[in-house]
């Protein structure tokens, strides 16, 4: 059974920093390209960021370029979400979430962890 | 980047009415889209891929159509577990990209 825990979400003062990780098991973790989506409070989906299987592929939105950066361990079966200079409006429900075969779409998503970022 | 809209933004229906969404793409998107259902306080679930074909397990009152920029979800008959907030997702480039969401409610 694919299982996706979210870890690391908290309160950060703006301009702050955060690291958001996310527990996978039940798959082969290195085959599958992972990707970060969020959710502010009361507002649909937004997809974050991405990364290959291997992990030398990444993309991001350009609401967060520059700022987000995605990794991954595939030792430790975890993904990863480096935040910095948080701003308000990156306020929201972080969602790992599992990528079919390559495709985009996807098949199995987290429970999330709430980022809150006010002073 | 590839702009989805959805529509209409809510709905109120009743048990066993015929429900359809609409989603449209800003550029043609060769039916790269899926479409997930969330629960308040849940994740989002996958309902469909590749515009109609449906993941194992959901309920066969659920389809998809659509081609191009025009996609539409239908549920033959609404059932009280089907009240949620529907989602449109192209997948045909990045930035990846959301449809606005639909609200289901009971009427």
């Amino acid at each position: 059974e694919v299982q996706l825990s979210e870890s690391g979400g908290g309160l950060v003062q703006p301009g702050g920093s955060l690291r958001l990780s996310c527990a996978a098991s039940g798959f082969t973790f290195r085959s599958y390209a992972m990707s970060w989506v969020r959710q502010a409070p009361g507002k649909g989906l937004e997809w974050v960021s991405a990364i290959s299987g291997s992990g030398g592929s990444t993309y991001y939105a350009d609401s967060v370029k520059g700022r987000f950066s995605i990794s991954r361990d595939n030792s430790k079966n975890t993904l990863y979400l480096q935040m910095k200079s948080l701003r308000a409006e990156d306020t929201a429900v972080y969602y790992c979430a599992h990528e079919r075969d390559s495709s985009g779409y996807f098949d199995y998503w987290g429970q999330g962890t709430l980022v809150t970022v006010s002073s | 980047d590839i702009q989805m809209t959805q529509s209409p933004s809510s709905l109120s229906a009743s048990i066993g009415d015929r429900v359809t969404i609409t989603c449209r793409a800003s550029q043609g998107i060769s039916n790269s889209l899926a479409w997930y259902q969330q629960k308040p306080g849940k994740a989002p679930k996958l309902l469909l891929y590749t515009a109609s074909r449906v993941e194992s397990g959901v309920p066969s009152r659920v389809s998809g159509s659509g081609s191009g920029t025009h996609y539409t979800l239908t549920i033959s008959s609404l059932q009280p577990e089907d009240f949620a907030t529907y989602y449109c997702q192209q997948y045909s480039g990045t930035p990846l990209t959301f449809g606005g969401g639909t609200k289901v409610e009971i009427k």
